[in-house]
């Protein structure tokens, strides 16, 4: 099936901005959104926000979510060492009938 | 609290059948669609299909298609995923995960090893 595509790896200065992006189709992202997860190695993936831009309780402010089109993004502001971790986008296809994911990308907090 | 407890680690042979559980607690269980997500060593995620808990209804991803069956049992809130003709491909962690909006909450994951 298809998937979204997403950079293998973005690296950030300490308390600097990362943005790492999530790029699909009219009929995934652009469909409805992307949903965004977070997932430390040997742990679950855990949801951040989804479509575009809804925080589940809990989350931090410094993450938040965007589309333009058929590409999502995630904006994390202040990076922490915690933030270190794979980053997932995914969305429901509708053509599919299918929850798509993307390859992830590992964030690196220098 | 939401939970989704997986019943625990398993080793087959290839050709083998391997049958998970998902265990759900914490909310109203017939409410929410429940998905399946197996991550293979050092990879991404991969969805396997999704069922819908009141009427059973179920969706597979076209690659698993004819060799993974979801079910549930409304009596004790628990899906299972059972994946048949196992392969040393089929080496993953196998998740359940709640739909809301998106998959909010998790399991812990199984480890299903694939092995001669």
């Amino acid at each position: 099936q298809a998937g979204l595509a997403q950079p293998p790896s973005v690296s950030k200065a300490l308390r600097q901005t990362a943005t790492l992006t999530c790029t699909g189709n009219s009929n995934n992202v652009g469909y409805q959104g992307a949903a965004w997860l977070q997932q430390f190695q040997g742990h679950p993936p855990k949801l951040l926000s989804y479509r575009n831009n809804n925080r589940p309780s809990g989350i931090s402010e410094r993450f938040s979510a965007s589309r333009s089109g058929n590409t999502a993004s995630l904006t994390i502001t202040g990076l922490q060492p915690e933030d270190e971790a794979d980053y997932y986008c995914s969305a429901w296809d509708n053509s599919l009938s299918a929850w798509v994911f993307g390859r992830g990308t590992k964030l690196t907090v220098l | 609290q939401v939970q989704l407890v997986q019943s625990g680690a398993e080793v087959k042979k290839p050709g083998a059948s391997v049958k998970l559980s998902c265990r759900a607690s914490g909310y109203t269980f017939s409410n929410y669609f429940l998905h399946w997500v197996r991550q293979a060593p050092g990879q991404g995620l991969e969805w396997v299909g999704i069922i819908t808990p009141t009427t059973g209804d179920t969706t597979y991803a076209q690659r698993f298609q004819g060799r993974v069956t979801l079910t549930r049992d409304t009596s004790t809130s628990t899906v299972y995923m059972e994946l048949s003709s196992l392969t040393s491909d089929d080496t993953a962690v196998y998740y359940c995960a709640r739909e809301n909006e998106s998959c909010d909450y998790w399991g812990q994951g199984t480890l299903v090893t694939v092995s001669s």
